[in-house]
């Protein structure tokens, strides 16, 4: 079975710190993706990273894959109110397949 | 382009009473389609995913099944509901290459 663990679980920050949320692995993942998902909607894509070592970048949201592609981390700079959701990452396996994190909930206060 | 509908979008139903859930895609032929589980706050558990009409692959041994009967069609269903079965359920499709598109989900509670 395919397991991704994310750490912290839960993060409570305030207005304009910085944060980093990880996405780890023992299974290698053909791509991994990030999604943030408000209450009572699905879940949103926030960005796709394919190649190990990939870095990508949404605005103040940085994306990296790991070299060996089982691990991923998420990190937000100058975090806003905004930011607060649910952050889950999902590795897809088997092309038709995506196991998704444990979650890592985030609440930033004005 | 592309939409998927799924309801009812929060249901209360007695334990060993029936369920149905239903999601529709449009916009596309032939999608991914999947149902997945979700424990509050927490991710997301696959339950089942489709590749194509009648073809059901089922993650974890449980009380649910799933159905295809049309290509845009999903649906998740369960002869008698235990009170394990409360959380709330996303259905999403994608196509080769894409990321998944989720419904809004149902949230089930069993009484």
């Amino acid at each position: 079975t395919q397991l991704l663990e994310q750490s912290p679980q839960f993060l409570s920050i305030q207005e304009g710190e910085n944060l980093t949320v990880y996405c780890n692995s023992s299974s290698v993942f053909s791509s991994l993706q990030w999604y943030r998902q408000e209450p009572g909607e699905g879940p949103v894509l926030l960005v796709t990273v394919v190649t190990g070592g990939e870095v990508k970048k949404l605005k103040r949201l940085t994306f990296q894959f790991g070299d060996a592609r089982k691990d991923s981390s998420l990190h937000i700079t100058a975090a806003q109110p905004g930011d607060t959701g649910l952050y889950l990452c999902a590795g897809v396996w088997n092309t038709d397949k995506l196991i998704f994190g444990t979650g890592t909930r985030l609440q930033v206060f004005p | 382009s592309q939409t998927i509908h799924q309801w009812p979008a929060t249901l209360v139903q007695p334990v060993g009473s029936p369920l149905s859930l239903e999601c529709t895609v449009e916009g596309t032929s032939n999608p991914n389609l999947y149902w997945y589980r979700q424990a509050a706050g927490r991710g997301l558990q696959l339950l089942f995913y489709s590749v194509g009409i009648g073809q059901i692959s089922s993650e974890v041994p449980q009380n649910l099944s799933a159905s295809r009967p049309q290509d845009r069609q999903f649906i998740l269903s369960s002869k008698k509901l235990l009170l394990s079965d409360s959380g709330f359920y996303l259905c999403a499709w994608s196509a080769l290459g894409s990321p998944l598109h989720f419904g809004n989900g149902t949230r089930l509670t069993v009484t």
